[in-house]
C-alpha cells in the first residue's frame, strides 16, 4: 500500500536551533517524493522535490530508500519558517499524490 | 496569473442538500486534481480530469459524488444529498501539460454540513 506517514503532529524549536521534519514512506516502486508547505492563510505550495536535489530557504531533504525516509532539514530555524508541512509521495503513472497528516513547526524567539 | 482559483470559500448545507464546489485553474492548466482534507488529517487525493475526461478517479466515494472539467469553464465537484460526514476543505490544484507536472494549489473550499 502507498502511505506517507509523519510521526509529529508538532514540532517546537528555538529561533537559531536545528531542525529535522520527518517522513516515511511506503512504496513499491521508484516514487517522488516532495514537501509542501503552508503558512498561515496561504495556500499550499511546493518547497522541494528529491529529484531536484536543491536547497529551499535553508531546507534541504534526501531520499533515503534504505530507511524508505525523506526527512526534511534545516540547520538553523527561523521564525519565518513557522508553518504545516507535509510530505508527499507520486507515484504511478496518474500524478496524484498522497499526503501524509502534517507537522506542525513553530519556532520560537 | 492569478493562481488557482476556488469558490466559494466557504459554504455551509443543510443535511441532503447539494454542494457545488468550483475551481478554476491557472491558464494554460489542463489538468485538475481534488484533495480532500478531513478534520485532523492530511490531504486525500479524489480525482484527477483533464478537459472532458476523468483520468482516475480512484480516491472518489462511489455515491453521491461526481466531478466534470468541461471543455469551457471550471471544473465543478458536485456533493449531492450532503451529510454531516463531508465537512471538510476541498482543494482544487491544476498542472500544466507535459512533466515534471508540479500541482499548484487553490486556498480550498471549507464545507461545513449542518
Amino acid at each position: 500500500a502507498q502511505r506517507v506517514t509523519q510521526p509529529e503532529k508538532l514540532l517546537s524549536v528555538f529561533k537559531g536551533a536545528p531542525v529535522e521534519l520527518k517522513c516515511n514512506y511506503s512504496y513499491s516502486g521508484s516514487p517522488e517524493l516532495f514537501w509542501y508547505v503552508q503558512y498561515s492563510r496561504q495556500r499550499l505550495q511546493l518547497l522541494l522535490r528529491h529529484i531536484s536535489r536543491e536547497s529551499i530557504k535553508g531546507f534541504t531533504a534526501d531520499l533515503n530508500k534504505g530507511e524508505t525516509s525523506f526527512h526534511l532539514k534545516k540547520p538553523f530555524a527561523q521564525e519565518e519558517d513557522s508553518a504545516m508541512y507535509y510530505c508527499a509521495l507520486r507515484g504511478g503513472a496518474t500524478n496524484k499524490l498522497i499526503f501524509g497528516t502534517g507537522t506542525l513547526l513553530a519556532v520560537q524567539p | 496569473n492569478a493562481g488557482v482559483m476556488q469558490n466559494p470559500r466557504h459554504l455551509v448545507r443543510r443535511r441532503g442538500q447539494e454542494a457545488r464546489l468550483r475551481c478554476s485553474p491557472m491558464k494554460g492548466h489542463s489538468h485538475v486534481y481534488w484533495y480532500r482534507q478531513l478534520p485532523e488529517e492530511g490531504l486525500k487525493f479524489m480525482v484527477y480530469l483533464q478537459k472532458e475526461n476523468i483520468i482516475d478517479e480512484s480516491g472518489m466515494p462511489k455515491e453521491r459524488f461526481s466531478a466534470e472539467f468541461p471543455k469551457e469553464g471550471p471544473s465543478i465537484l458536485r456533493i449531492q444529498q450532503v451529510v454531516r460526514g463531508d465537512s471538510a476543505a476541498y482543494f482544487c490544484a491544476s498542472s500544466p501539460p507535459g512533466s515534471p507536472r508540479e500541482q499548484f494549489f487553490g486556498p480550498g473550499t471549507r464545507l461545513t454540513v449542518l
